[in-house]
């Protein structure tokens, strides 16, 4: 069975420091990758995904991820936080024969000016 | 871009009765449609997946006669909530995709409080 943990309920970050927010998965196969975050009473969007290529995959807002097949995660990295960061990140994957993502428990990240 | 729209974006209602929220796929057809269920401060649990057409398959511990989802037309899938009960208020997320190996996309949320 696929799954996904996040180790940290909270992350707090001084603005311009970089950020880490964890992610490691366990699924069959070669997993397709997912970051989302969630602002207050909104839907999920979309940050970032891997699927194959490059380990080090770069998304939206300046954020990137590095995949790490040996340690199974997939991290999610910023160089330099800004405020407006400040959110409830998602990790997330889905098996390529399963049809459906599945999510991690979500970190809050919390950058403090 | 690819955009699934919500309806409502929150509903108050009384224990005992129904609702209905609407989920669509403004942009493009999807084939695939699925529900979510998010408790504060929590992840989103995933309720059920349904293809056009077709029957949804829902996750083990799902009730599918209290959660009734249709998804009868290629941008169009409802989520009914039947005979509410305060313990079902939450935010309830749906997302879209074209194809199996297509980009998932997620509607804004509905924020359903029983009363």
């Amino acid at each position: 069975a696929q799954s996904v943990a996040q180790p940290e309920d909270q992350v707090n970050v001084a603005e311009g420091n970089p950020l880490t927010v964890k992610c490691t998965y366990s699924v069959s196969g070669n997993p397709y990758l997912f970051w989302y975050v969630q602002y207050p009473n909104r839907g999920l969007q979309f940050l970032l995904k891997y699927i194959t290529g490059d380990n080090l995959v770069k998304g939206s807002y300046g954020f990137e991820a590095e995949f790490n097949k040996s340690q199974t995660s997939f991290h999610l990295k910023k160089p330099s936080a800004l405020v407006s960061d400040s959110a409830l990140y998602f990790c997330a994957v889905r098996d390529k024969r399963a049809s459906k993502i599945i999510f991690g428990s979500g970190t809050r990240l919390s950058i403090r000016p | 871009g690819a955009v699934v729209s919500q309806h409502p974006s929150r509903v108050i209602c009384k224990s005992g009765t129904s609702v209905k929220i609407e989920c669509r796929s403004l942009d493009f057809q999807a084939t695939t449609m699925f529900w979510y269920r998010q408790f504060p401060k929590q992840s989103l649990m995933l309720m059920a997946t349904s293809n056009e057409g077709s029957k949804a398959t829902y996750e083990q511990g799902v009730e599918k006669d209290k959660f009734l989802i249709n998804h009868a037309s290629l941008t169009l899938s409802t989520l009914t909530v039947t005979s509410a009960h305060p313990e079902d208020s939450s935010f309830y997320i749906c997302s879209a995709r074209r194809t199996p190996n297509s980009e998932q996309y997620f509607g804004p949320g509905t924020r359903l409080t029983v009363t």
